[in-house]
Parts: C-alpha cells; sequence; structure tokens
C-alpha cells in the first residue's frame, strides 16, 4: 500500500539554527499537505502543495514539492522556541483519496 | 463554531469492553475521518465518510466501526477493546474540495 516515510524522527536544534524535515512517498502524490502539532495539542494544517517543484513559503517556514511529485521537504530559518512541536507531512494520490500521514519530525529548540 | 468536538477527553476501558467515541461539526462539512496516534507511527486512518450515509476504510480498521447517519456526526465504536487499541484519538473534517483539514482535541484511550 501507499507509504509516507518522514525524516528524521527528531531535531534538537539551538535557537537561530535551520532545521529540515524530509518527506518521502513509495508512490506518486496529487498533492501534499503539512502540519504542525504542539505538544499536548491536535494537528494543525499549515499548508498544500499541489504541483509539481512547487515552493511556497510562510514567514520563516519554505515548503518544496518534488519534481516527480513522490517527496516533499519543509526548512524552517532561524529557529524560535515557539517552532517546538511535531510536525508531519501527508500525502493524497487522489483529491478524493485518503490521506496518508508520516511519522512525523519532532523539533526540539534550546533557548 | 466549535469547530470539531470529541467526547470524552480521557477513558479507561477493561479489555473486552465497548464504547464509543463521539465526534461532531458544526461546519457543514462533507468529509471526516478517524485516526490514531501512536509514538512514533504518526496518524494513521481508521475509517472515514465523505458524506452523511457513506463510509470507508482506512488503513487500520479492524476493530472499529463507524456510521454517518448525519453530516455533524460521526461516531467511532470499539466493539470489544483490546490493549492494542491503547491509543489517542482524533476525529478531523473538512469541506469537499477545500485542502484545510480541522482536527478535534483528541481521546486519550487505555485498554487495560
Amino acid at each position: 500500500g501507499q507509504q509516507v516515510m518522514q525524516i528524521p524522527q527528531y531535531q534538537h536544534v539551538q535557537e537561530g539554527e535551520d532545521f529540515t524535515t524530509y518527506c518521502n512517498s513509495s508512490t506518486t502524490l496529487s498533492n501534499i499537505q503539512w502540519y504542525k502539532q504542539r505538544p499536548g495539542g491536535h494537528p494543525v494544517f499549515l499548508i498544500q502543495l499541489v504541483k509539481s517543484g512547487e515552493v511556497k513559503k510562510q514567514k520563516r517556514l519554505t515548503f518544496q514539492f518534488g519534481e516527480a511529485k513522490k517527496n516533499s521537504s519543509l526548512h524552517i530559518t532561524a529557529t524560535q522556541t515557539t517552532d517546538v512541536g511535531t510536525y508531519f507531512c501527508a500525502g493524497q494520490k487522489s483529491n478524493t483519496g485518503k490521506l496518508i500521514f508520516g511519522q512525523g519530525t519532532t523539533l526540539q529548540v534550546k533557548p | 463554531n466549535a469547530g470539531v468536538t470529541q467526547t470524552p477527553k480521557f477513558q479507561v476501558l477493561k479489555t473486552g469492553q465497548s464504547m464509543t467515541l463521539q465526534c461532531a461539526q458544526d461546519m457543514n462539512h462533507e468529509y471526516m475521518s478517524w485516526y490514531r496516534q501512536d509514538p512514533g507511527m504518526g496518524l494513521r486512518l481508521i475509517h472515514y465518510s465523505v458524506g452523511a450515509g457513506i463510509t470507508d476504510q482506512g488503513e487500520v480498521p479492524n476493530g472499529y466501526n463507524v456510521s454517518r447517519s448525519t453530516t455533524e456526526d460521526f461516531p467511532l465504536r470499539l466493539l470489544s477493546a483490546a490493549p492494542s487499541q491503547t491509543s489517542v484519538y482524533f476525529c478531523a473534517s473538512r469541506k469537499q474540495g477545500a485542502s484545510e483539514q480541522y482536527f478535534g482535541p483528541g481521546t486519550r484511550l487505555t485498554v487495560t
């Protein structure tokens, strides 16, 4: 079946350092979504990428969708303590299909 | 709008007991889903629904039943609880044609 793998599982950074998490799918995706979950909270939608090679930015966050639509990345520039949490990617094979989540990357930021 | 609500917040069951986790949304969303979250495994889809009267299986449906008699409600039933069903359960909804999925606050279930 469809699998979405995400690395790394954990990342500890010093405040101000950059952070990147990577997501790879075993199959070509229709779109990919990114979510953030704060400790003890629920996942919150960040963004959706649809087009091959698409790059989107939200302040210090940069999201990319690979040319083959099988991989994606989230890069945070100059991390802050408010960035702490677990970041999940989630892929869909079609717009009405199931959303399959990666295992998540938990980010810790040392002040 | 209350968004997506889930009850209860916490539940402890004994092996073999049955129970229903409640989920409701007041945003008139067509799509609703149930996920379970276990450490190191992300969120796994249990069951989902694309509208009232329509449900389908996700990745890990065994041991769970759902129904969707109204647009607002999507209860998840555990037929005979097992320790392997100890997890955090999240309900989510989204509007047809929209990308953003809204999650409820979750139910933390422990089966002893």
